[in-house]
């Protein structure tokens, strides 16, 4: 199985700042990266598909980047509703496998 | 668009199976790949396997393979994933996702509200 890592495990910053998360696959996975935000008890929310693609719907202060074994995950101007969990997820190949998350959090 | 609404929070004992029930609206559900996920407690996400549409084909993760069966009923529009054996580490909130798939891409886009299953003596 891939495995995937992410760095920071938790993050912690005002409101208005610009924060980045990054991603890394144990093998490349060309651009088959997605991005989700998991808020407690809610169902986690898709924000980039295919390493850089926006999902409908999603603020343009996300933004995606990378390819082959590095990614990076940035939010231009954090938001008190930007708040959660995010995950990586690689679906290069099965079992698609995601990261252990990032908790972003506001100071 | 498909929303996706899950089964009722179930409490299970060592040993017990527990299935775990998707009803989609709002689109053509037989059209749909659809994906488990699941989240124990302070972990983080894992896809436990799918079942693609037509021939109703399951994949499993291997980490459940002989554990998980996952069905669907294209008439109910519903989607299932029964876990067997169940034991204390597979208390988790439990979600089904709909795949979407396209030359470039594959995610789960729509998902359920979650079902949380505690395993329990």
């Amino acid at each position: 199985d891939i495995q995937m890592t992410q760095s920071p495990s938790s993050l912690s910053a005002s409101v208005g700042d610009r924060v980045t998360i990054t991603c890394r696959a144990s093998q490349t996975i060309s651009g088959y990266l997605n991005w989700y935000l998991h808020k407690p008890g809610k169902a986690p929310t898709l924000l980039i598909y295919a390493a850089s693609n926006l999902h409908s719907g999603v603020p343009s202060r996300f933004s995606g980047s990378g390819s082959g074994t590095d990614f990076s995950l940035t939010i231009s101007s954090l938001q008190p509703e930007d708040v959660g969990t995010y995950y990586c997820q690689q679906i290069y190949s099965f079992p698609c496998t995601f990261g252990p998350g990032t908790t972003l959090d506001i100071k | 668009q498909v929303r996706l609404v899950q089964s009722g929070v179930e409490l299970k004992k060592p040993g017990s199976s527990v299935r775990v029930s998707c009803k989609a609206s709002g689109d053509t559900f037989s059209n749909y790949i659809v994906s488990w996920v699941r989240q124990a407690p302070g972990q983080g996400l894992e896809w436990m396997g799918r079942i693609v549409p037509v021939l109703n084909i399951p994949n499993y993760s291997q980490k459940f393979q002989g554990r998980v069966t996952i069905t669907r009923d294209t008439s109910a529009s519903t989607a299932y994933m029964e876990l067997s054996g169940l034991r204390s580490e597979d208390t988790a909130v439990y979600y089904c996702a709909t795949d979407a798939v396209t030359t470039i891409a594959y995610y789960f886009d729509y998902w359920g509200q979650g079902t949380l299953v505690t395993v329990s003596s």
